[in-house]
């Protein structure tokens, strides 16, 4: 099993700043199999990323995914308020399939 | 729209079993591998269960391997998860979700809203 390991667990930032948040694989994904979700309170997680890094319909290009192998990064590039929320990665490399434990982005 | 709604969640005891569903629209249902993924309240995802468009291939976590079993109604737009022998660490909001392919498991979209199982004496 594929275990993904997200840093930081909280990034606190205020809006307008940079969000660089990082997973790594404890082996290499497949193909760059990797996925990213942002779930904000009391709601469903929501696809941003597939890929490794091709976003989503309709989500916004502030939003941008890069990394191979083990190491993924999700980047925000201006954070706006709505932003603040739990992101987490997935992999589907290989099965089972595995999400890593969530980063929190906070104001 | 693409939509989910889960059903079937509540409080049963340790032991018992129950039996959620989902109930899917908006999409051509049997286009599409369908999940199950939960999360306890407060807590991270766990991938539970996947299944391909016509059943042919199945998946299960190993924590739930030889108690759930995933199913589905391709005629009902409907997806199942029957779960037996449910213990404590088996409580969680159980969310319903699409792959993007037939078969291989792939990535989540949409999610439905969730139902919460909880596994107390």
């Amino acid at each position: 099993e594929i275990v993904l390991t997200q840093s930081p667990g909280t990034l606190s930032l205020s809006p307008g700043e940079r969000a660089t948040l990082s997973c790594r694989a404890s082996q290499s994904v497949s193909s760059s199999n990797l996925a990213w979700y942002q779930q904000k309170p009391g709601q469903a997680p929501r696809l941003l990323i597939s890929g490794a890094y091709s976003r989503a319909t309709g989500i916004p290009d502030r939003f941008s995914g890069s990394g191979s192998g083990t190491d993924f990064t999700l980047t925000i590039s201006r954070l706006e308020p709505e932003d603040f929320a739990v992101y987490y990665c997935q992999q589907y490399g290989s099965s089972p399939l595995t999400f890593g434990g969530g980063t929190k982005v906070e104001i | 729209e693409m939509q989910l709604v889960e059903s079937g969640g509540g409080l049963v005891q340790p032991g018992r079993s129950l039996k959620l569903s989902c109930a899917a629209s908006g999409f051509t249902f049997d286009d599409y591998a369908m999940h199950w993924v939960r999360q306890v309240p407060g807590k991270g995802l766990e991938w539970v269960s996947g299944i391909s468009w016509n059943s042919g291939s199945i998946g299960y976590a190993d924590s739930v391997k030889g108690r759930f079993t995933i199913s589905r109604d391709n005629a009902k737009n409907s997806l199942y998860l029957q779960m037996n022998s449910l213990r404590a660490e088996d409580t969680a909001l159980y969310y319903c979700a699409k792959d993007m392919y037939r078969s291989g498991w792939r990535w989540f979209d949409p999610w439905g809203q969730g139902t919460l199982v909880t596994v107390s004496s």
